[in-house]
């Protein structure tokens, strides 16, 4: 199975500052197998970003998403209040899909 | 809109069985493969597998193959998740979600509220 690691562990950030995310993938996932999800605290998963760099219905201009291959980065350019949260990477590329491990993103 | 809800927490003992449901709406329910996803306590996210609503055929993660079961009644556009034999390490918040995408390489684009299930004795 392909393994996701992100990194770092956790972002502390003031709001205005820029987010940056990195997901690394023990195999390629191509450049459109890669999806980002933002979860906070006590709600379900919501997808970001697929494809890599497309943003999903809905979401703001301020997230984007690049990469290809095995290295991939979610970039917040610029910290909202409701920004602060857990991301994680998923790869789909092959089955089982799996998870990165997560980034939190804090309040600094 | 496109929902999923999901039913209440379930408490149960090691070894009781247990279905939990994902009834989907706002789309065309027999279209789109459920997957279930697990989190465990402070954990990330785990598919666990994915179900076709429209045949109920499933294919499952490795890592679950054999300890769950997943179904659908496309009739009323409703997504199952099944144990037969529950154990302690169960205990996690369980989410369908919608999986978009391939053919055989799908993302997730709606969430259900997630169901937490917890097993004690």
């Amino acid at each position: 199975e392909i393994v996701l690691t992100q990194s770092p562990g956790t972002l502390s950030l003031s709001p205005g500052e820029r987010a940056t995310l990195s997901c690394r993938a023990s195999q390629s996932v191509s450049s459109i197998y890669l999806a980002w999800y933002q979860q906070k605290l006590g709600q379900a998963p919501r997808l970001l970003i697929y494809g890599a760099s497309s943003r999903a219905t809905g979401i703001p201009d301020r997230f984007s998403g690049s990469g290809s291959g095995t290295d991939f980065t979610l970039t917040i350019s610029r910290l909202e209040p409701e920004d602060f949260a857990v991301y994680y990477c998923q790869q789909y590329v092959r089955s089982p899909w799996t998870f990165g491990q997560g980034t939190k993103v804090e309040i600094k | 809109e496109v929902l999923l809800v999901q039913s209440g927490a379930e408490v149960k003992k090691p070894g009781e069985s247990l279905r939990i449901s994902c009834k989907g709406s706002g789309y065309s329910f027999t279209s789109y493969w459920i997957s279930w996803v697990r989190q465990m306590p402070g954990k990330g996210l785990e598919w666990m597998g994915r179900v076709d609503p429209s045949d109920s055929y499933a294919n499952y993660s490795p890592s679950f193959q054999g300890h769950v079961t997943m179904s659908a009644d496309k009739s009323i556009s409703t997504a199952y998740l099944q144990w037969s034999s529950l154990k302690a390490s169960d205990t996690a918040m369980y989410y369908c979600a919608r999986s978009v995408g391939g053919p055989g390489s799908y993302y997730f684009d709606s969430w259900g509220q997630g169901t937490l299930v917890t097993v004690s004795s």
